[in-house]
């Protein structure tokens, strides 16, 4: 049940330009969506998050677009950094689990930039 | 930063043991999660925990799961009866109730390996 996909599995990027990273998502009921990084033997640390009422949220070199008639969302890393190298993971939840916030992940992008 | 620390990082034990897995969340946060990565997969929704009880549990989470908060600082994980499936990165997850959009903060995980 895959309700959330990120097709690709990697993504190489030059430092200093822009990585692009998407995700699709089923679930019709989802209405909050967030964007993890992931370390090597580390837990998912938290970067972006956007709520469906906003098509754009941005934070920094980050920045997070929704199409909700595509059921589709993207994160824009620019300029990318070396440090940005590591598994990006997008999640959703439903505003209908307030608090319970089960959240369903993606298989993961690898992203790798390039010196 | 305030951080979720799990202990311990690794445990190894045989099928049909039991084992305890620890978690101290933010300090101030009030909703409590497990999530559970195998090897290669999703990261899963296992369970959800606030106000000392389940708000809402996965079909992963059988009898052979429970889950604790013993005392004012620790959440803990306890596997009954442990099944070579169940080997698997065990993540800990707290948030804060400020408000609805507000995202989970994950510990570093343990990595269970059942032999």
């Amino acid at each position: 049940d895959q309700q959330v996909k990120q097709n690709s599995p990697s993504l190489s990027v030059q430092e200093g330009r822009i990585s692009i990273l998407n995700c699709d998502y089923t679930n019709s009921m989802f209405d909050y969506f967030l964007w993890y990084k992931k370390y090597p033997a580390e837990g998912p640390t938290f970067l972006i998050s956007i709520s469906s009422i906003k098509d754009k949220n941005e934070d920094g070199r980050f920045t997070v677009f929704l199409n909700k008639s595509a059921k589709h969302l993207s994160l824009h890393i620019v300029p990318s950094q070396p440090g940005d190298s590591a598994v990006y993971f997008c999640a959703a939840s439903s505003g209908s689990n307030f608090g319970n916030e089960k959240l369903t992940f993606g298989t993961g992008t690898r992203l790798t930039i390039i010196p | 930063e305030p951080e979720v620390t799990q202990t311990p990082s690794h445990q190894v034990t045989q099928m049909g043991q039991e084992v305890i897995l620890r978690c101290v969340p933010i300090s101030n946060h009030l909703y409590f999660y497990w999530y559970r990565q195998i090897l290669g997969q999703k990261v899963e929704f296992l369970v959800s925990f606030y106000n000392n009880e389940i708000s809402e549990k996965s079909e992963i989470f059988d009898d052979q799961f429970s889950v604790e908060r013993p005392d004012g600082s620790n959440f803990t994980l306890k596997i009954r009866s442990t099944k070579l499936e169940d080997s698997a990165m065990y993540f800990c997850a707290s948030k804060t109730a400020s408000s609805y959009n507000s995202p989970l903060h994950f510990g570093n995980g343990t990595r269970l390996t059942v032999t």
